[in-house]
């Protein structure tokens, strides 16, 4: 089974600062890659998803993944975080018959 | 925008009761799934659920739970007797095509077992 690993748990940072998220995965093949937020008091969304093709995905407000095969990594970026970012975000993996979640990094925004 | 909905948002029960969760997955989906998170722990996998029958299951899913689609809507999860260790937030999900691509999350459903 898959093995999911978030390198950061807890995230502090001022606005407009930079913001990546570390995502590695266990083993390889062909995986579907996904990254979903969850804002206070709200329910998981999908952030974006890799399947195939390039492997700099972008996905919903300003974020971006890129996918290194070598590294099995599926790190989380945005250059310029802002106040409404605070939330915590969860790395996923296909694993067969279902998604398999990082332990998740809980971002703060300081205004 | 078609949303997943669980009802009800918080359970309290005592050890022992019967719970049922329910979900209302998206309209057109055709892959339902539970999902658990334990305070401070991860996103687990319960079971996912297809044409009318569990496709898989985790070895969390013992036979304290079942799933149920009891009408084209609704998804539900039931827990014959819970215990404090079921104590956790559920959540449902639903996609179109299989468990390999993007999964659709409800709101979760707090279960608190006393």
């Amino acid at each position: 089974a898959q093995s999911v690993s978030q390198h950061n748990h807890h995230v502090i940072l001022s606005e407009a600062a930079s913001l990546e998220l570390g995502c590695n995965y266990s083993y390889g093949g062909t995986v579907n890659l996904f990254w979903y937020v969850q804002y206070p008091g709200q329910h998981l969304q999908l952030l974006l998803k890799y399947f195939s093709g390039d492997p700099l995905v972008k996905g919903i407000k300003g974020f971006e993944a890129e996918f290194i095969k070598s590294k099995f990594s599926f790190n989380l970026r945005k250059p310029s975080v802002q106040w409404s970012d605070t939330a915590e975000y969860f790395c996923a993996v296909n694993d067969d018959y279902k998604l398999s979640f990082g332990a998740g990094t809980t971002v703060t925004v300081r205004a | 925008e078609p949303e997943v909905t669980q009802t009800p948002s918080h359970q309290v029960t005592q050890m022992g009761q019967e719970v049922i969760l329910r979900c209302v997955p998206i309209s057109n989906h055709l892959y339902f799934y539970w999902y658990r998170q334990i305070l401070g722990q991860k996103v687990e996998f319960l079971v996912s659920f297809y044409n009318n029958e569990i496709s898989e299951k985790s070895e969390i899913f013992d036979d304290q739970f079942s799933v149920e689609r009891p009408d084209g809507s609704n998804f539900t999860l039931k827990i014959r007797s819970t215990k404090l260790e079921d104590s956790a937030m559920y959540f449902c999900a639903s996609s179109l095509r299989g468990p390999t691509y993007e999964q659709y999350f409800g709101p979760g459903t707090r279960l608190t077992v006393t």
